[in-house]
């Protein structure tokens, strides 16, 4: 079965300083990962995802995040924190052997704040 | 790209009352859509994915007669809740995904449900 683990609640940081989100996940196979941002009363929205390739991901509004095979991770980093990043991030799994519909594993959620 | 539209945003309505939400994919063809609760401050939980043409699949542990999946086309997907109940107010959100086994799904800004 697939499963994602956010073992933080909420990551507090200052606007300038790097900001990391972590995420660790399990499957039976190879893993498609993703994140997401939540802002109030809103959906999720796409940040990046890694499939295959560098293990190093580049995604929307500066963040990137780091594939970690060995220590089946995939933390969520910035080099630069905005106080617009303040909001709820999710990690996401998926299988590459669910041939089926594909659904999606969801984390629990890290708030992140960033103070001015 | 890749845009979905959630309506309502927001419903308040009566005990007992059947409320119908709207998921559409505004610039692609959707053949799998998937619908979410969000209970405050957790994750999201898959209720049932949505597929054009064809029965929805529930998880386990939702009422299949109590959500009602219905994906006419491959740009509309709806959740109709009938006879709704104070424990129905949530959070839900609809995601569609492009065709091809990495793409990311794409969220709707989700429907806030309050029944009185």
């Amino acid at each position: 079965a697939q499963s994602v683990a956010q073992p933080e609640d909420q990551v507090n940081v200052a606007e300038g300083n790097p900001l990391t989100v972590k995420c660790t996940y399990s499957v039976s196979g190879n893993p498609y990962l993703f994140w997401y941002v939540q802002y109030p009363n809103r959906g999720l929205q796409f940040l990046l995802k890694y499939i295959t390739g560098d293990n190093l991901v580049k995604g929307s509004y500066g963040f990137e995040a780091e594939f970690n095979k060995s220590q089946t991770s995939f933390h969520l980093k910035k080099p630069s924190a905005l106080v617009s990043d303040s909001a709820l991030y999710f990690c996401a799994v998926r299988d590459k052997k669910n041939t089926g519909f594909q659904k999606l594993v969801f984390g629990t959620g890290t708030r992140l704040l960033v103070s001015p | 790209g890749a845009v979905v539209s959630q309506h309502p945003s927001w419903v308040i309505c009566k005990s007992g009352t059947s409320v119908k939400i709207e998921c559409r994919s505004l610039d692609f063809q959707a053949t799998t859509m998937f619908w979410y609760r969000q209970f405050p401050k957790q994750s999201l939980m898959l209720m049932a994915t949505s597929n054009e043409g064809s029965k929805a699949t529930y998880e386990q542990g939702v009422e299949k007669d109590k959500f009602l999946i219905n994906h006419a086309s491959l740009t509309l997907s709806t959740l109709t809740v009938t006879s709704a109940h104070p424990e129905d107010s949530s959070f839900y959100i609809c995601s569609a995904r492009l065709s091809g086994s990495n793409q990311p799904q794409h969220f709707g800004d989700g429907t806030r449900l309050s029944i009185l």
